[in-house]
């Protein structure tokens, strides 16, 4: 079953502007971690934030974490169009064998447009 | 600097045929994970082997077995391949334990079982 789910499912927007995207998951976690896929290609590791942290920066990226609320939002500001990829969140189940299992998001589709 | 490295890039198989899919990293990391990933579904985790030596199931491991060769090398098996098997699957590695380290990605095997 899903353990984190992105919403929305596909945005676009105009190259400068700022887009955001959000994940919502259902237990507990240990950490939280945000990837990017360009089409035909692996995922690439963005940026991973901890349980006990609420916000975390990475050059155009700003992550929160609501661990009340089961919730993470990721935010690209000045979008460029090589922005443009599909956001995966991933979460963890836990711990002991379930710390391994990092569960995936279906992911968000963002085009930005030139 | 390589990193994940999957071998082939592109299969066709008919129903019945088996395959292996071979999947090296070069960054000395303990964990590695065999996920498949298919439109709608996200990536779901199919077997992981936590460090040399030791393999688990993941989500979806049915059809499918693994061997961890040595710490470099983790492969997946297909022993009768399906219609259902028809997916992009990708190798990814981490450091430590999922929750704790970033994965990284290969660029995938599309696998289509005719």
């Amino acid at each position: 079953s899903q353990q984190g789910e992105e919403d929305p499912q596909a945005l676009s927007i105009q190259e400068g502007e700022n887009a955001t995207m959000n994940c919502s998951y259902k237990t507990s976690i240990n950490n939280l971690q945000w990837y990017r896929q360009n089409s035909g290609r692996g995922l690439v590791h963005l940026i991973l934030i901890r349980s006990n942290e609420r916000e975390k920066h990475s050059g155009r990226l700003r992550v929160t974490l609501d661990t009340s609320k089961k919730s993470s939002s990721l935010l690209i500001t000045a979008s460029r169009a090589a922005d443009t990829a599909s956001y995966f969140c991933a979460t963890d189940r836990g711990s002991g064998a379930g710390s391994y299992q990092l569960t995936f998001g279906k992911g968000t589709k963002l085009s930005v447009i030139p | 600097n390589a990193g994940v490295t999957q071998t082939p890039k592109f299969q066709v198989l008919k129903t019945g045929q088996s395959m292996t899919l071979q999947c090296a990293q070069d960054m000395n990391h303990n964990s590695m994970y065999w996920y498949r990933q298919d439109p709608g579904m996200g990536l779901r985790l199919i077997y992981y082997s936590a460090s040399e030596g030791t393999t688990d199931k993941g989500e979806v491991p049915n059809g499918y077995n693994v061997s961890r060769l040595n710490k470099r090398e983790f492969s997946l098996r297909l022993e009768s391949a399906a219609p259902s098997q028809t997916s992009v699957y990708f190798c990814a590695s981490s450091e430590f334990g999922g929750w704790n380290s970033p994965l990284h990605f290969g660029n995938g095997t599309r696998l289509t079982v005719t």
